[in-house]
Parts: structure tokens; sequence; C-alpha cells
């Protein structure tokens, strides 16, 4: 049983350059959320989806960032334009209902030069 | 402002001891908590749940108690061993929503 997979593990931007973080939830999972979280802090709520819904996008910032969730393939965090601030590690969590347990995958560390 | 919080930063416990991680929350219509481990450089793990209509539950070296009177939650780990040494958090989630609202998270350091 695959857990939450992300891709990649590391990734390096110059400023003004666009970020791609990936996330496959566990099998059997359709919820999806990313989470943000900054050095020495906790974790951030950015938004929730369903398959091919954004439910809650409360916690993301309203420009630059988008995500997204298929029909088919994985959800997709988009950071576009990326400046210094966004340097941070973004993690995906998976559940199987809308009540279900959040299961984290490793994150991606997204490093802004 | 509503929010989940700790009590400590950094626990520091001998190996074989007990340990208790505290978490204080103000949102009264929260209904779920969870505790995550965290090591460095990996993501959240699961540890334990509880739901509003409990006041404790148990798992393997790990009990949650959950004290709605007072807004209070605590995780014993009991018998801490070095591969406990973790940054913890409490999350809460609040009844109507799917998101987690993370505290800041406290340290344990165990030394052997």
């Amino acid at each position: 049983n695959a857990g939450v997979m992300q891709n990649p593990r590391h990734l390096v931007r110059r400023r003004g350059q666009e970020a791609r973080l990936r996330c496959s939830p566990m099998k059997g999972h359709s919820h999806v959320y990313w989470y943000r979280q900054l050095p020495e802090e906790g974790l951030k709520f950015m938004v929730y989806l369903q398959k091919e819904n954004i439910i809650d996008e409360s916690g993301m910032p309203k420009e630059r960032f988008s995500a997204e969730f298929p029909k088919e393939g994985p959800s997709i965090l988009r950071i576009q334009q990326v400046v210094r601030g966004d340097s941070a590690a973004y993690f995906c969590a998976s559940s199987p209902s809308e009540v279900g347990t959040q299961y984290f995958g490793p994150g991606t560390r997204l490093t802004v030069l | 402002g509503e929010s989940v919080g700790l009590h400590l930063p950094t626990l520091s416990v001998q190996e074989g001891d007990n340990s208790i991680i505290n978490c204080a929350y103000s949102n009264s219509a929260s209904d779920y908590f969870i505790w995550y481990k965290q090591e460095s450089g990996k993501g959240p793990q699961f540890i334990i749940d509880i739901r509003s209509n409990m006041d404790k539950r148990q798992g393997q070296r790990v009990t949650v108690l959950l004290n709605k009177t007072v807004k209070h939650l605590s995780l014993q780990i009991a018998a801490t061993q070095p591969g406990d040494s973790a940054v913890y958090y409490c999350a809460e989630n609040r009844k109507g929503f799917q998101k987690l609202v993370f505290g800041t998270g406290t340290r344990l350091l165990v030394s052997p």
C-alpha cells in the first residue's frame, strides 16, 4: 500500500519562474489537501479538493497560486512568478472521505533563489 | 482569535520516562483532534486521534486525553524511546470544515 506520493521532493526556482508541485493520494482516496510549512512553524492549510472540484481554498493566496485535481492524474499545486517568500515545505494530505483521517506525504521543499 | 496552541515548545526526557505533551484549543465547536509526529525532513505522521464525544483513547504506547471543560488535549507517550524524538503537533478539525488547524508544535528530545 503506497502512501501519499509527492514530487519533486526538492525544487529550486529563481524569482519569477513557475513551480509545479504534484501529489498522488493514497489508493482509494479522493480528497486532497495542501498545506504549507514555513521554517520552524506549524502547517497552514491552503486548499481542499475533491476530484475535479475545489471545495475550500480559503487558505490559498489570491494571486499566483492555483490548484487542481483532475479526473485522471495527480493533484497539482502551481505557483506562478515565485518570490523568495514562497520558499517553504509544501505538504499534501489525502483522506478517503470528507471526515476521514488525513495522511500526509513527504512534502516538496521549494527554494526560491 | 481562534487557535490551537501548545504550552511547551521543547520537552527533554530520559529514555524510559513517560512524556506528556499538552495542547490548548479555543474553539468549542471543534469535534475532532489529531496528534501528528514530524521528524526532520519528513511529513507529519498520524499518531492517534480522538473525537469530542470521548475523553480518552489509547494506542500502542500512546494515550490521548481530551478535557472539553478546559479545552485541553494531551498526548502521553509511555516508556519514551530515542526514536520518539520529533516535533509533535496537535491539530483540530472544526465541525463542518475539512481543513486541519495545527498548533505550533512541541519538540520532544529523548536522551539515552
